[in-house]
């Protein structure tokens, strides 16, 4: 059972428009959330994260939006650049049980075109 | 720089002859995980050290081993690969429960 979803495989965006890229989680006591960005056969690369005691979290061009009662997170670009066409995972911590596991989701894969 | 090295970075072994992977920080981290990622999945955690304390997960099958003989370095074990286990195998640290760093990875082919 995916207790973190991912529900669009792929996204296309224009260069310098916004990016947007969702993630729901089903699991109420996760409580810290990441995002990855990961290029091919390359390992996943820490972009941003979020604790469940804020709303949004924001770095340069990524901000990370936590929407607990709905259980949803998005991580938004702007504005896009093609050099942020990878595969971006969303992943979460279970903190009932081992917090050092993260939880993953299947990815985003995004296309940034000039 | 401080970071997470794999090597080597592409591995081909045959069928059912062991193979070993090997992964060193600079972090110095206390925690080091090592995940199987196969294509168009999500990496999948195989088993982790917490310091020197052992963490397996419950679906990692006994072919999968590790080993960590210091801080520094971490090892993955397979005794027998099969052609299922044919992945990319990621080395990942972190500073307790904080975020994780990955390495580049290491591309296993099971011939």
């Amino acid at each position: 059972d995916q207790q973190v979803k991912q529900n669009s495989p792929s996204l296309s965006v224009q260069e310098g428009r916004i990016s947007i890229l969702n993630c729901d989680y089903t699991n109420s006591m996760f409580d810290y959330f990441l995002w990855y960005k990961k290029y091919p056969a390359e390992g996943p690369t820490f972009l941003i994260s979020i604790s469940s005691i804020k709303d949004k979290n924001e770095d340069g061009r990524f901000t990370v939006f936590l929407n607990k009662s709905a259980k949803h997170l998005s991580l938004h670009i702007v504005p896009s650049q093609p050099g942020d066409s990878a595969v971006y995972f969303c992943a979460a911590k279970d903190n009932a049980g081992n917090n050092r596991k993260l939880i993953w989701g299947l990815g985003t894969s995004l296309a940034v075109n000039p | 720089d401080a970071m997470v090295i794999q090597n080597p970075r592409y591995q081909v072994t045959q069928f059912g002859k062991p193979v070993t992977l090997s992964c060193s920080q600079t972090l110095n981290h206390n925690v080091m995980y090592w995940y199987q990622q196969k294509s168009s999945q999500a990496p999948k955690l195989l088993f982790h050290y917490y310091d020197k304390d052992f963490n397996n997960e419950a679906d990692t099958p006994d072919n999968f081993q590790s080993r960590r003989p210091n801080t520094s370095f971490c090892f993955l074990d397979i005794r027998s690969p099969g052609l299922g286990d044919a992945a990319m195998y990621l080395c990942a640290t972190s500073r307790g429960s904080n975020e994780q760093f990955f390495g580049p990875g290491t591309r296993l082919t099971v011939l």
